[in-house]
This record gives structure tokens, sequence and C-alpha cells, in this order.
């Protein structure tokens, strides 16, 4: 499969824990994106990467969110003390910029549970 | 009808019908769209999407069209079948702002057999 995977694909914590996600783009896409969805809501952009660089976070990324893409492919979202708030799907998605079209492929999430 | 919590408007057609899969965006400055199809407990799948510089986009049993007057966008899907039943949304870009996508609300399409 050489679509955008995402690990895991579910993970129930409890709240105040710390918790990772892993995106793999497509490869050489050099743009990856994080988006939060909330039940029966659309995604909403969270930050996104060109390459190593942060280029945007969204105002919903609170301090406690952290996301790195140290070599410019895969990327890493930790959320640190989680709050029930927290509990969303988590999809990352990846675009090849620079060749006319920047269409965003996403990835089957990951699914968070705050108890 | 408007969306409230978590009830997404429902568009319930035969199958074999066309659907037209209706979407009002919200910025006069995003130049690229796109319809993303999303099935329980999967990401959006990308269907279709047009530039701004067209009106109309055909795909394989897919149809786009923009009217960038009235800001609205449309995805008629010809022929429905069991399979296309998913969310679907609607999705804009700024290209020359930023590359985020907008999303829509999602409308809840239903085949029935």
């Amino acid at each position: 499969d050489t679509g955008v995977s995402q690990d895991p694909r579910h993970k129930i914590t409890k709240r105040g824990q710390n918790v990772t996600f892993r995106c793999d783009p497509i490869s050489e896409h050099n743009r990856l994106y994080w988006y939060r969805q909330t039940l029966g809501q659309g995604p909403e952009f969270l930050t996104y990467f060109q390459n190593e660089a942060q280029l945007e976070k969204s105002r919903l990324l609170s301090d406690r969110f952290s996301a790195e893409r140290p070599k410019g492919s895969f990327s890493t979202l930790e959320i640190q003390r989680t709050e029930q708030g927290d509990s969303a799907m988590y999809l990352c998605a990846s675009s090849l910029a620079g060749t006319g079209t920047d269409t965003q492929y996403f990835g089957p999430g990951t699914r968070l549970t705050v108890l | 009808g408007e969306s409230v919590g978590l009830h997404l408007p429902t568009l319930s057609v035969q199958e074999g019908d066309n659907s037209i899969i209706n979407c009002a965006y919200s910025n006069s400055a995003s130049d690229y769209f796109i319809w993303y199809k999303q099935e329980s407990g999967k990401g959006p799948q990308f269907i279709i999407d047009i530039r701004s510089n067209m009106d109309k986009r055909q795909g394989q049993r897919v149809t786009v069209l923009l009217n960038k007057t009235v800001k609205h966008l449309s995805l008629q899907i010809a022929a429905t079948q069991p399979g296309d039943s998913a969310v679907y949304f609607c999705a804009e870009i700024n290209t020359g702002a930023n590359s985020k996508l907008t999303f829509g609300k999602g409308i809840t399409l239903s085949v029935r057999p």
C-alpha cells in the first residue's frame, strides 16, 4: 500500500497521560498535514510541514500539542497531559507541492479516546 | 437542512438514480476546491477537484460544478451505487494564502437498494 499510513489506528488512554501518533506520508510528498475530526464534523486543520519545516499552526494546537517531522519524511504528533476534550480522530494528509496541484491525500486516522 | 450536533444532513437516493450533493463555501478568495468521501472509521478519500478558473469538471461517474458568483459547489454522482453511501465533504483552499483545507459541513448519502 503506497498511501498515507498512520499508527496506531486506535488509542485509549487515561486523562493526564501522554500519547504519540505517527504518520507516514506518500513517498516523495513534500507536504504533510495534521487535522483533527470530532464526531459529526469535518476535519479541522492543526498544522503542516513542508519538508522538515513546520510552516503553520492552528490556534487549536495548544501548548500541550507538538508535531515534528525531523527528516522530512514521517511525522509524529504528541499530546501531553491528555484531556477528555482531546478525544477525536487525528488525521494525517500529504501532498506534493510545486507540481501545479496540491491535492491532499488522507490516511486512515488515529482514533483517540481519553477516559 | 442544518446539521445540529451529531446529526448531519442526509440525502437518500434510489440505487441507479443520479445524486446531487450541494455545498456553500465561505471564502470568496478560495481558488481550489475538493470533494472528499468518508466512510465510517476511515479517512477522507479524494473524489474530484476543481480550480476557480473552471466551472465544471468531470470524472468517472462524478461531475463537480462551481458557481463562484454565489459561492456554491455541487457534486453530481451518476447511477448511484450502494458503495457510494458515505459522508461527503467539500473543502476549499486559498492557495495564495496558505495550504490548509477548510471543510464544509458533511452530508450523508444513503443509497436505497
